[in-house]
């Protein structure tokens, strides 16, 4: 049973560019988080989604920044014309979403680097 | 809304020295509590967990236990270990929500 698969694990994108994220939960895992963490600090969670649904946005920025969980295939992390300030370690996890215990399995991350 | 707050760090210690990480805790209702740790390059891996309180979570000889009444779930060893050096994250989550995390705390044990 296969961890939580993000790709890219390293990226880099220069200024104005796109920067696309993939996280493939694991089997059996319906829900998934992306977190932010900044050189030096702790995680800052971003979004949480369901298949097909957003459930809480509440720490992604207004702009610049969309995720989606489709039916098929992988969560998107999508980051629109990066700045600087966008380079960080973005992570993954995903959880079954079912019981008292949410309890979450990260991926390795992806590092984003903006030039 | 829901937050977790920890020791600050960095915490460094000498091999085979006790190890306590503080962690306290603000939330509605009856969150679980979990400790992670990030080696370096890495993702973050799950050390150890508690549902319900006076719970006590064990994991590689640490431990944790979920005192309700102090709102806290300090992490502690007895002796630690060169290869325990990492960044440890305190965690929390309510049903039907996602993690909360604390600020995490750098741990270097020097041989």
């Amino acid at each position: 049973n296969a961890g939580v698969m993000q790709n890219p694990r390293h990226l880099v994108r220069r200024r104005g560019q796109e920067a696309r994220l993939r996280c493939s939960p694991m089997k059996g895992h319906s829900h998934v988080y992306w977190y932010r963490q900044l050189p030096e600090e702790g995680l800052k969670f971003m979004v949480y989604l369901q298949k097909e649904n957003i459930i809480d946005e509440s720490g992604m920025p207004k702009e610049r920044f969309s995720a989606e969980f489709p039916k098929e295939g992988p969560s998107i992390l999508r980051i629109q014309q990066v700045v600087r300030g966008d380079s960080a370690a973005y992570f993954c996890a995903s959880s079954p979403g079912t019981g008292a215990i949410t309890e979450a399995f990260f991926g390795q991350g992806t590092r984003l680097t903006v030039v | 809304g829901d937050s977790v707050t920890q020791m600050e760090g960095p915490v460094t210690l000498s091999e085979e020295a006790f190890l306590t990480i503080n962690c306290t805790y603000t939330a509605t209702g009856y969150p679980s509590l979990f400790w992670y740790v990030q080696y370096p390059g890495e993702g973050l891996q799950l050390l150890l967990k508690a549902t319900k309180a006076d719970d006590k979570g064990s994991n590689k000889g640490f431990e944790a236990t979920y005192r309700k009444e102090t709102t806290s779930f300090h992490l502690e060893k007895g002796s630690v270990q060169v290869s325990d050096s990492a960044v440890y994250f305190c965690a929390l989550s309510r049903r039907g929500s996602r993690l909360t995390f604390g600020e995490g705390t750098q741990l270097t044990v020097n041989p």
